[in-house]
């Protein structure tokens, strides 16, 4: 089974701290996927990389930066948190398989910024 | 630009009974997939079922199947026989079709949580 874990379950940060969110996929997948997901608003994509030191934006990159040094990590920077950026955040990855991608998500990091 | 509608935010449904869940999207793309993810209030978010907009026959995993309309642009899911342990979000989804070496993302809606009652 594909496996994809997140660094800490809960987490709780000050105004202007610098945050780290960990993923780690063990199934060698080249696709990996930051989301946040508040209510009323599912799922919106932060950062995906679809290689090693590649990186692309999402649909709401501001105020995140990202880092993929080796394949199977992939991380979430927040270089000064604030209040708004409180959310519950989903780490996932994929690979392509003659069109039959299929993305399997972490248990998610839910992160309270005071 | 894709978007992707859920427009009934909860829903009920009695233990053993059946339930649909609606979903509409829009694109301009002719291949594309489209998915349906279940979240438990566990928070593991994972793959119900997924159909591929090139067939026409409609997808099925065990209890769950799907109602694809091309046409219109809709996409529900059915689940039979309701359990208990199908409480939770249900989220549908939609990818272009891409080929090797290109980027694809998913779009979600926002949405919809599923009670069973006993």
């Amino acid at each position: 089974d594909v496996k994809v874990t997140q660094s800490s379950r809960y987490l709780v940060k000050r105004t202007g701290e610098k945050v780290f969110l960990e993923c780690v996929q063990d199934m060698d997948h080249e696709n990996m996927f930051w989301y946040r997901q508040d209510p009323g608003l599912g799922l919106r994509l932060i950062y995906f990389s679809y290689d090693v030191k590649m990186k692309e934006k999402g649909d709401i990159p501001e105020g995140y930066s990202v880092s993929r040094e080796k394949k199977e990590r992939f991380s979430l920077i927040l270089e000064s948190a604030s209040t708004n950026q409180t959310s519950m955040y989903l780490c996932a990855s994929s690979f392509w398989a003659g069109g039959r991608e299929t993305q399997y998500f972490g248990p998610g990091t839910r992160l309270l910024v005071l | 630009a894709q978007t992707v509608t859920q427009s009934q935010p909860e829903m009920s449904v009695q233990e053993a009974e059946t339930v649909t869940l609606s979903c509409t999207y829009d694109t301009s793309e002719n291949n594309y997939y489209l998915f349906w993810y279940k979240q438990p209030p566990s928070r593991q978010m994972i793959l119900v079922i997924r159909q591929e907009a090139y067939k026409q026959q409609n997808a099925t995993e065990n209890r769950f199947s799907v109602n694809f309309q091309k046409a219109a642009k809709s996409f529900s899911l059915k689940i039979s026989d309701s359990q208990l342990g199908d409480t939770a979000m249900y989220f549908c989804a939609f990818m272009k079709h891409r080929s090797p070496g290109a980027n694809s993302k998913l779009t979600f809606g926002k949405g919809i949580t599923l009670s069973v009652r006993p």
